[in-house]
């Protein structure tokens, strides 16, 4: 069974950019997260899809938004890039709604503002 | 709020021997789940255990078992017979409603040969 995959592996971009981060879940799962861990700050949660919608969202600024497509995958875009969004950005899916399922991880995409 | 501690920053284990991780979380909710991740160089996030708060009982997989006492609101993670593999950073997370994962700040685990 594939896992979940993340693209592209690394990017880099200048500051005011704009940039699209993509995500494929596990077959079967339905729900999608995104992490930002950057470094000094540790992993911290950015977005929540299920079924299409979003159903949570992390402290982040609205220039952080994405989206859920019919087949599960989603795509996490960064308006108006920043220094500080440089950060490894890791997407997780788990099979259904419902509290405590497991998380499985991508391998993340690499992101570099300069 | 959630809160997850890792109270240690760095740990060493000589192969072999046995390496327990400290995990402390404050909540206010009842019906939660706590997991340990680990992060070796690669950065892939790779589960390690699971422990549902309303089982009284410890997880366990293969060399990995957790001391969960959930009174004191701590969740250490005991690593027997450690490998040179095993050295990764490791991460307590915590879940809840919304089922956004609440980490803490990581514990680098170095395995000497």
């Amino acid at each position: 069974e594939a896992g979940v995959t993340q693209s592209p592996t690394h990017l880099i971009k200048t500051r005011g950019q704009q940039v699209t981060l993509r995500c494929s879940p596990i077959s079967g799962h339905t729900s999608v997260y995104w992490y930002q861990q950057a470094l000094g700050l540790g992993l911290q949660f950015l977005l929540w899809y299920d079924e299409g919608e979003e159903r949570n969202r992390g402290n982040f600024p609205p220039r952080f938004s994405g989206r859920q497509f019919p087949n599960y995958s989603s795509e996490l875009n960064v308006n108006a890039l920043e220094l500080e969004d440089s950060a490894l950005y890791l997407c997780a899916s788990s099979p259904q709604v419902s509290l405590g399922e497991t998380q499985y991880f991508g391998p993340g995409t690499r992101l570099l503002v300069l | 709020a959630q809160t997850v501690t890792q109270s240690q920053p760095e740990m060493s284990v000589q192969e072999a021997e046995t390496v327990t991780l400290s995990c402390t979380y404050d909540t206010s909710e009842s019906d939660y789940y706590l997991f340990w991740y680990k992060q070796p160089p690669s950065r892939q996030m790779i589960l390690v255990i699971r422990q549902e708060a309303y089982k009284q009982q410890n997880a366990t997989e293969n060399r990995f078992s957790v001391n969960f006492q959930k009174a004191a609101k701590s969740f250490s993670l005991k690593i027997s017979d450690s490998q040179l593999g095993d050295a990764a950073m490791y991460f307590c997370a915590y879940s809840t409603s919304g089922s956004r994962l609440t980490f803490g700040e990581g514990t680098q685990l170095t395995v000497n040969p």
